[in-house]
């Protein structure tokens, strides 16, 4: 069964620390996958995307990692920001099209 | 800037009370998506139009059904809501041209049931 899973679910920081989010899956095959930022309240906002061959894609602060091998991937979030406090959302897509969805991790950067 | 607008942000209707969301894009996307998303849980895909063709997912209930009468505009219907449909449901759109399926996602409609 096509699943990704990611940790931690809520991840509380102060402001201006580095965190890293994980996200394992057992999609197969893969075509490509994508990290996205929801606010509270807004609907989804990619921040980085990479296929198979892809080992790292940068957004500004962001940077997303990818290991086909062992079918991991993180995100990377530097020198965090408060409008950095969101649900952070793996989402892989098989060569079939239809996203996956990971449940999410909230992160909350406190002052 | 082309997006995608959903209406109203916010709905609030009675149990039983039929109600309808409103979806409308400017990227000229011939795809285009409802998901439901309940508190703290993944998006969750009800159905989704690839031009006039309609795709429903095989455990999307009767009591959800969609309308896109044109390119730019989709709607959704929900017959006779429940309290468990209090969601926020989700309007993306995406093109078939696009090889990554890239979706972009509306702000979304809050929905709640009384």
């Amino acid at each position: 069964k096509n699943q990704v899973e990611q940790s931690p679910q809520s991840l509380i920081i102060l402001e201006g620390k580095n965190c890293t989010l994980q996200c394992n899956y057992t999609v197969s095959p893969f075509s490509n996958l994508r990290w996205y930022k929801q606010d509270t309240g807004r609907g989804p906002v990619s921040l980085t995307i990479m296929t198979f061959s892809e080992n790292t894609k940068s957004n500004g602060r962001y940077t997303a990692t990818l290991d086909a091998d062992t079918k991991q991937s993180s995100l990377h979030i530097t020198a965090s920001q408060l409008s950095d406090s969101a649900s952070y959302i793996c989402v892989v897509i098989p060569s079939t099209g239809k996203l996956i969805f990971g449940q999410g991790t909230t992160l909350q950067v406190k002052p | 800037d082309a997006m995608v607008i959903q209406n109203p942000r916010y709905q609030v209707t009675q149990f039983g009370k039929p109600v309808t969301l409103s979806c409308s894009q400017t990227l000229n996307h011939n795809v285009m998506y409802w998901y439901q998303q309940k508190s703290s849980q993944a998006p969750k895909l009800l159905f989704h139009y690839y031009d006039k063709d309609f795709n429903n997912e095989a455990d999307t209930p009767d009591n959800f059904q969609s309308r896109r009468p044109n390119t730019s505009f989709c709607f959704l219907d929900i017959r006779s809501p429940g309290l468990g449909d209090a969601a926020m449901y989700l309007c993306a759109t995406s093109t078939s041209g696009n090889r990554w399926n890239e979706q972009f996602f509306g702000p979304g409609t809050r929905l709640t049931v009384l």
